[in-house]
Order: structure tokens, then C-alpha cells, then sequence
């Protein structure tokens, strides 16, 4: 019974590199949220995806950042020309459907992105 | 601005004793929910509240959305050390398929 599955687990990446986390939703879900979460911050949102689609990207950074869900395969999200600032837990969450009042997210357990 | 503050920001007791921690806004929330995180894990769901004045029990825990929807409360009852974790509180706007995290409330249960 795999759970939402995020990888990698640790990432390291210098200034200027590219960062790509994956995030594999949990089975017969097709609904993705990512979001951030900074030391000693809550969880922020960043964008909330559907196969193919792009729901809600409010949350995500004007420049740089970028994500998916392709009809077959993990969503991405992708930071370009990583700064330190960027450096942060990122969360992936996903749904069977749109939530219900009722219902809730299963989180993976994260990237902890770590920029030098 | 915090659209959700959560209180006390860190809280230390010993095994056995009652706590109480509030998830407070100016704003109305539509559901609420409370998740429990782990050091290096994800959060992980508790419970969903939604309608005003609603109360939840799982075990030991007891969860209250206040009468106005603006507000939340998690009392647990004789910790343990396993309840040890950082307890945070989410709220869905509207239609919104957004959650606006508090900064959360970091327990820690002394054996």
C-alpha cells in the first residue's frame, strides 16, 4: 500500500544548478499539490496540478519555478538556477479526487532541498 | 501576516498531563483540519473539522472548531512521548482547494 511517494529525499544542488524533485501520487489519485515549508515556518502552497493540467499556481514564484503532471509518469517540480533562499522542505500531496469538505491530504515525505 | 496563529509555539510537558493548543484567525474557514509532523517525515492527517461548533475525539485527542469557523482548538489528555511532534493546523477558504498551514505548535512529552 505505497504511499505518495517523493524522491529524492535529500537533494544538494550549487547556485545556478537546476533542482528537479519527483512525486508520485498515491494509487488512483490525479490530483497534486506541492508545497513549502521553510525552517521554523508553516507549510506554504505552491501549485496544485491535475494530469496535464495546472489548477492553481498562485503559490508558485513568478520566475524560475515550474511544474507538472504529464498523463503518464511522476509530477515534477523544477527550480532553475537554484539560490540559497530556496533552500526548504518541499511536500508533495495527493487526492483521489477535489477535496471534499471531509477529506484531507496524504503527504509524501518530502525533498529537503539544500542549496550551497 | 499569519492568517492562521497557533499557540503556544512550543510547549514542554511531563507524561500524564492535560494540554490544550489553539489554532486562532480573523478569517472563516469553511473546514479545518489538524495534522501531526514528524522530524524528517511528512504531515500526517488527524482529523477534518466542519461545521461550527463541531467536537472530534480520536482517543486521547479532542478537537473543536469554534461556533464561528474562525478558530480551533486540539486537547489532548494524559500525553505520552509518543505524542511528541509538531502539530499544525490547516483551513480551506471557500471553494479553495488550498490549505493555509499555521506555523504549528512544537509538543514535546518528557517520560
Amino acid at each position: 500500500n505505497a504511499g505518495v511517494m517523493q524522491n529524492p529525499r535529500h537533494l544538494v544542488r550549487r547556485r545556478g544548478q537546476e533542482a528537479r524533485l519527483r512525486c508520485s501520487p498515491m494509487k488512483g489519485h490525479s490530483h497534486v499539490y506541492w508545497y513549502r515549508q521553510l525552517p521554523e515556518e508553516g507549510l506554504k502552497f505552491m501549485v496544485y496540478l491535475q494530469k496535464e493540467n495546472i489548477i492553481d499556481e498562485s503559490g508558485m514564484p513568478k520566475e524560475r519555478f515550474s511544474a507538472e503532471f504529464p498523463k503518464e509518469g511522476p509530477s515534477i517540480l523544477r527550480i532553475q538556477q537554484v539560490v540559497r533562499g530556496d533552500s526548504a522542505a518541499y511536500f508533495c500531496a495527493s487526492s483521489q479526487e477535489r477535496q471534499g469538505f471531509s477529506n484531507g491530504y496524504t503527504f509524501g515525505s518530502g525533498t529537503r532541498l539544500t542549496v550551497v | 501576516t499569519q492568517l492562521l496563529e497557533q499557540s503556544p509555539q512550543f510547549l514542554s510537558i511531563q507524561e500524564g498531563e492535560n494540554l490544550t493548543v489553539y489554532c486562532n484567525s480573523s478569517s472563516v474557514f469553511s473546514s479545518l483540519q489538524w495534522y501531526r509532523q514528524e522530524p524528517g517525515e511528512g504531515p500526517v492527517l488527524l482529523v477534518t473539522v466542519v461545521t461550527g461548533g463541531e467536537v472530534k475525539k480520536l482517543k486521547r485527542l479532542t478537537f473543536q472548531f469554534g461556533d464561528a469557523r474562525k478558530d480551533s482548538s486540539l486537547h489532548i489528555t494524559a500525553a505520552q512521548p509518543g505524542d511528541t511532534g509538531l502539530y499544525l493546523c490547516a483551513g480551506r477558504q471557500g471553494g479553495s482547494e488550498k490549505l493555509v498551514f499555521g506555523k504549528g505548535t512544537k509538543l514535546t512529552v518528557n517520560p
